[in-house]
């Protein structure tokens, strides 16, 4: 158990819906990042939150959409769903928002859009 | 622009034998590499890393080689074992980047 919680653990949705994936970091950690794999894919990274701030952005479609709250849970919003956004969605948490240091991930949300 | 590489997509080697997993990178600003495991239905599990001022980093089995000039790196596992089957991820970051930058995955089968 890597401490990072991930809910929910499986999504099926429309093409056209939006939905909300919620990530709950490792007690203690300030820093957030959501990584997208697709089928047989390696991971792509979306997002970094660093207390509550953006912190670094990647290939992240203007459809999606992420923040950190207060309490440093993080939530990541897809929005107007195409079929290729299926995909294994994970967030991971950090101690820093710095380099040289490692990221610990959560089981991941399983989006399957129909 | 994939700034990670592994240009192996799947491995298999004998229980008691050595695994080499190699990965390459581009970015000359990458300063702290890493090595994921990761299992089916499950999230990535850290495994091992190593920084930039060192060339060799060992953990019990697993041993993570950097070759800086070549922009190179393996992870050696040593003996194999069945329970290490899993897709192998390495990943890079630097002091430019705040986000760890994840190759394509090896998938390693450790068979008796």
């Amino acid at each position: 158990d890597s401490g990072v919680t991930q809910t929910p653990k499986h999504l099926i949705t429309a093409t056209g819906q939006r939905v909300t994936l919620r990530c709950s970091p490792r007690s203690g950690d300030l820093s957030v990042y959501w990584y997208q794999q697709s089928l047989d894919q390696g991971l792509q990274f979306l997002i970094q939150y660093y207390n509550g701030e953006e912190r670094a952005k990647g290939n992240i479609l203007e459809r999606f959409s992420a923040q950190q709250f207060p309490d440093l849970h993080s939530e990541l919003n897809l929005s107007s769903l195409e079929l290729g956004d299926s995909a294994l969605y994970f967030c991971a948490s950090s101690v820093q928002g710095q380099g040289n240091t490692e990221a610990f991930f959560g089981q991941g949300t399983r989006l399957t859009v129909v | 622009d994939q700034q990670v590489k592994q240009n192996s997509p799947s491995l298999s080697v004998q229980e008691g034998r050595i695994s080499i997993l190699n990965c390459d990178y581009t970015n000359s600003m990458f300063d702290y590499f890493l090595w994921y495991k990761k299992y089916p239905a499950e999230g990535p599990t850290f495994l091992i890393s190593i920084s930039s001022i060192k060339d060799k980093n060992e953990d019990g089995r697993f041993t993570v080689f950097l070759n800086k000039s070549a922009k190179h790196l393996s992870l050696h596992i040593v003996p194999s074992q069945p329970g290490d089957s899993a897709v192998y991820f390495c990943a890079a970051s630097g002091t430019d980047t705040d986000k760890l930058i994840f190759g394509t995955g090896t998938r390693l089968q450790v068979f008796p």
